[in-house]
């Protein structure tokens, strides 16, 4: 049974950092690529970034480059998402994918907010 | 940025059948945008239903089926049911980047 499991999630102060992981498990992780994405209060879907499996390639949508920082560990099936000078905009919930066709498998995501 | 476009809103009668369509700002829909469908329920994770156009995985019912109409992608459904009362969201691949289209409100009525 393939598992994503987020956790870091929590109440930030803006301006502030936090760091998101994604533990896989049940599908071949390191031939995968591996994605974030979010969702805000009453708002749809945005996809934040995306990391190739051998992590040569990173990919960030234009809010949050330069601020946010992909990353992954195939020998431990983790996925990271590290969130520096966070906004209040970035308050959602954050949910990892991955799979053999990029989107296959959702987790349950891993609530942010970033509010004084 | 491109910007995807879906039908904000659609009804369906039970048993019927519907179309979503998602769009590109920027020109039409090929398979170089590698088109994704999801679904999502009030309180839930999205799922995805549709990967690459027109692939289904194996939780996918049989009522639903991907393709490229008129420039756009599009998820239709045939023979409605209660339960795909739904937000259904696109993905496209752009150069560097994917992009959501705002999703669709299915109503089932």
């Amino acid at each position: 049974e393939v598992q994503l499991v987020e956790s870091g999630g929590g109440l930030v102060q803006p301006g502030g950092s936090l760091r998101l992981s994604c533990a896989a498990s049940g599908f071949t992780f390191s031939r995968n690529w591996m994605t974030w994405v979010r969702q805000g209060p009453w708002k749809g879907l945005e996809w934040v970034a995306n990391i190739k499996p051998d992590g040569s390639e990173k990919y960030y949508v234009d809010s949050v480059k330069g601020r946010f920082t992909i990353s992954r560990d195939n020998a431990k099936n983790s996925l990271g998402l590290q969130m520096n000078s966070l906004r209040p905009e970035d308050t959602a919930i954050y949910y990892c994918l991955g799979g053999d066709n990029n989107y296959d498998f959702w987790g349950q995501g891993t609530l942010v907010t970033v509010s004084s | 940025q491109a910007v995807v476009t879906q039908e904000p809103s659609l009804t369906v009668s039970p048993g019927g059948t519907v179309t979503l369509t998602c769009g590109s700002s920027i020109g039409a829909v090929t398979s170089g945008h590698y088109p994704y469908w999801f679904q999502q329920k009030p309180g839930q994770a999205p799922r995805t239903l549709i990967y690459k156009i027109s692939n289904k995985h194996s939780w996918t019912p049989a009522r639903f089926s991907g393709s490229l109409l008129g420039g756009k992608a599009a998820l239709t459904l045939s023979g409605a049911q209660p339960e795909d009362e739904a937000e259904y969201y696109c993905l496209l691949l752009f150069i560097g980047a994917w992009v959501f289209g705002g999703g669709t409100k299915l109503t089932v009525l």
